[in-house]
């Protein structure tokens, strides 16, 4: 079966220093893979997308990025974090071909911006 | 662009009594799948229940239901003999089936169940 994990759960960084959060997803090949952002008692906000090893689509201009080294391994990164960055983070994957390609999420990290 | 809005912030329900939550939907397409997800506190995203827009029949899962009006663009889903585990934020989102399989999500309706 598949699992999606994201690490860390939580994270509390400085203000201007430089973040890095991972997501893997394991018994599937060649999955869509995106990071969401869900501020408190909201909804979820597409950040990225990727369909492939080093394709990413940016959906919200932002002091993020992401990256896509393998095929299975999502990166959201920042260089400097802003106060703004506070938020739940999560990261989906979906599979080619399914009927519904339904998304399907890790745990989520909660990043806290100091 | 495709807009999903739920305009029940907050619902409550008497276990094992039944809900429905609400949820509609912009779209200009004629194709496309909806999807109700379950966020309990944990804050984990699980899927319910999901819909395809051009099948007429609404979806069931178990005690999950919903009521999908194409026309009226609505997309209801009906929880029977309320549980309390049934306590959660529920989401509403809407896909394209062309392009990037992307969602659009409305901003919940936090369910709570009273014993």
């Amino acid at each position: 079966s598949q699992t999606i994990h994201q690490w860390p759960a939580t994270l509390v960084q400085p203000v201007g220093s430089p973040l890095s959060l991972e997501c893997t997803v394991e018994g599937t090949s060649n999955p869509n893979l995106y990071w969401y952002r869900q501020a408190a008692g909201r909804g979820l906000q597409l950040l990225f997308y990727s369909v492939g090893i080093g394709q990413i689509s940016s959906e919200v201009p932002q002091n993020l990025s992401a990256s896509r080294p393998q095929d299975r391994q999502f990166i959201l990164s920042s260089k400097k974090l802003l106060l703004s960055d506070s938020s739940f983070y999560l990261c989906a994957w979906s599979a080619l071909a399914a009927p519904y390609n339904e998304q399907f999420f890790g745990p989520g990290t909660r990043l806290t911006v100091l | 662009a495709q807009t999903v809005t739920q305009s029940q912030p907050e619902m409550s329900v008497q276990e094992a009594e039944t809900v429905t939550l609400s949820c509609t939907y912009d779209t200009s397409e004629s194709d496309y799948y909806l999807f109700w997800y379950k966020q309990p506190p944990s804050r984990q995203m699980i899927l319910v229940i999901r819909q395809e827009a051009y099948k007429q029949q609404n979806a069931t899962e178990n005690r999950f239901s919903v009521n999908f009006q194409k026309a009226a663009k609505s997309f209801s889903l009906k929880i029977s003999d309320s549980q309390l585990g049934d306590a959660a934020m529920y989401f509403c989102a809407y896909r394209s089936q062309s392009g990037v399989e992307k969602l659009t999500f409305g901003t919940g309706t936090r369910l709570t169940i009273i014993p």
